[in-house]
């Protein structure tokens, strides 16, 4: 029921760009996106519902395609606050309280 | 007030102890969950609270046992835990029950059972 995350960790420098994808074995309805520092609590950062839209929020955008049951998280010319854990995360259909996080993708920016 | 706060944020016991986790928030939110987070892995769902009503408990062991005294309030009561249960354990929540309803997360308790 847990989507997977590829790739599990990423390591980049400054100001360069990173893919991060989440896939489900199951339909997805929405996916959620999160991130979480170390030590710290997850952190919303968007919600794409269906449709296949692209929603972004500074230079982190994200895309949904519910027919291949994929999400895409794309962080563009990163910064150094961008590293952390990141967590897509889905709800059932009829029961989005049941929500499960993602594998995990774990990112590192490097000055 | 965007805050989910939990207490406490550090908390030792022992496998005879009984103990427990609160988490407050003042947003008029209607679901709240808990999760248990091992490290380096995501957030397991243990329950959900859906207007003061327990609608899901994750076949979780009756070692741990949820309580929502009211709309604001969650707790979760430990009983005769195992050292495998130390953990980080999160509480979050959200307006309502849809698909367009992000979580708001609280800052977790870092449990160790001795």
């Amino acid at each position: 029921q847990q989507p997977v995350q590829s790739p599990q960790a990423v390591i980049l420098r400054e100001g360069e760009d990173a893919v991060i994808n989440c896939s489900s074995s199951k339909a997805l309805y929405s996916v959620h996106w999160y991130r979480q520092k170390h030590g710290e609590a997850p952190v919303f950062l968007m919600i794409l519902l269906k449709g296949g839209e692209q929603k972004g929020h500074d230079k982190i955008s994200a895309s949904f395609n519910e027919k291949k049951q994929q999400s895409s998280l794309y962080l563009t010319a990163s910064q150094l606050s961008y590293s952390g854990t990141y967590f897509c995360g889905t709800g059932g259909q009829y029961n989005f309280n049941k929500f499960y996080f993602g594998s995990g993708t774990k990112l590192n920016v490097k000055p | 007030d965007t805050e989910v706060t939990q207490t406490p944020k550090h908390l030792v016991m022992g496998m005879t102890n009984k103990k427990s986790l609160k988490c407050e928030q003042h947003m008029g939110h209607r679901a709240m969950y808990w999760y248990k987070q091992k490290a380096k892995k995501p957030p397991e769902l243990m329950f959900v609270y859906s207007y003061e009503k327990l609608s899901i408990n994750e076949s979780v062991p009756s070692r741990f046992s949820p309580e929502c005294p009211n709309s604001s309030l969650l707790n979760l009561h430990l009983h005769a835990l195992q050292p495998e249960d130390s953990a980080l354990y999160l509480c979050a929540s959200s307006q309502g029950t849809g698909s367009n309803e992000k979580l708001f997360f609280g800052s977790g308790t870092q449990l160790s059972v001795l």
